[in-house]
């Protein structure tokens, strides 16, 4: 079954520190992976999106990796904004198939 | 870039009414159109996929007879919840595929920026 997992669920830091989020996949035949930013009340923000011949993706403060062996993924925010508190959503793409999409973990960045 | 929308924003029924929600792509033309729906917390849900011109695909569970789509241009697709309940009430978020290559070359789904329905 194809499915998508995030850790952690939910995460609070302080303005300016690092973070790092995870997703664990399952999803086959994998075409690619995608991280959306999701701020409350919107929809989902295209972050990065990694094929499978591509280990890391940058967009800014925001870069992913991706181990297609291990089909494990990461989001490593740097120098977190209070903007940066927001639902982060994992979605990994199989050929001829819709989008499976993680739960999801909930950043939220204090002052 | 790709930009979809949603209108309305928000919108507040009464139980046994119906609701229109439009999902437009404004600068490309959308050949598939997903609908999601998002409860308090949890990640998005698919509904339906709908194609121009063809009948919409349900996901196992949703009931096509109180969830109608229409998706009668590339650039428009509607979805209609009919004799809305209480248990109706979510976030419902549009998104949009081309599959033509000048936008994007990992047949992207583009999202709408949702809208809040709240049945009373």
């Amino acid at each position: 079954k194809n499915q998508v997992e995030q850790s952690p669920q939910s995460l609070i830091i302080l303005e300016g520190k690092n973070c790092t989020l995870q997703c664990n996949y399952t999803v086959s035949p994998f075409s690619n992976l995608r991280w959306y930013k999701q701020d409350t009340g919107r929809g989902p923000v295209s972050l990065t999106i990694m094929t499978f011949s591509e280990n890391t993706k940058s967009n800014g403060r925001y870069t992913a990796t991706l181990d297609a062996d291990t089909k494990q993924s990461s989001l490593h925010i740097t120098a977190s904004q209070l903007s940066d508190s927001a639902s982060y959503i994992c979605v990994v793409s199989a050929y001829g198939q819709n989008f499976v999409f993680g739960p999801g973990t909930r950043l939220s960045v204090l002052p | 870039g790709a930009v979809v929308s949603q209108h309305p924003s928000r919108v507040i029924c009464k139980s046994g009414t119906s609701v229109k929600i439009e999902c437009r792509s404004l600068d490309f033309q959308a050949t598939t159109m997903f609908w999601y729906r998002q409860f308090p917390k949890q990640s998005l849900m698919l509904m339906a996929t709908s194609n121009e011109g063809s009948k919409a695909t349900y996901e196992q569970g949703v009931e096509k007879d109180k969830f109608l789509i229409n998706h009668a241009s590339l650039t428009l697709s509607t979805l209609t919840v009919t004799s809305a309940h209480p248990e109706d009430s979510s976030f419902y978020i549009c998104s949009a595929r081309t599959s033509g290559s000048s936008i994007s070359s990992y047949n992207e789904q583009f999202f709408g920026p949702g809208t809040r329905l709240t049945v009373l």
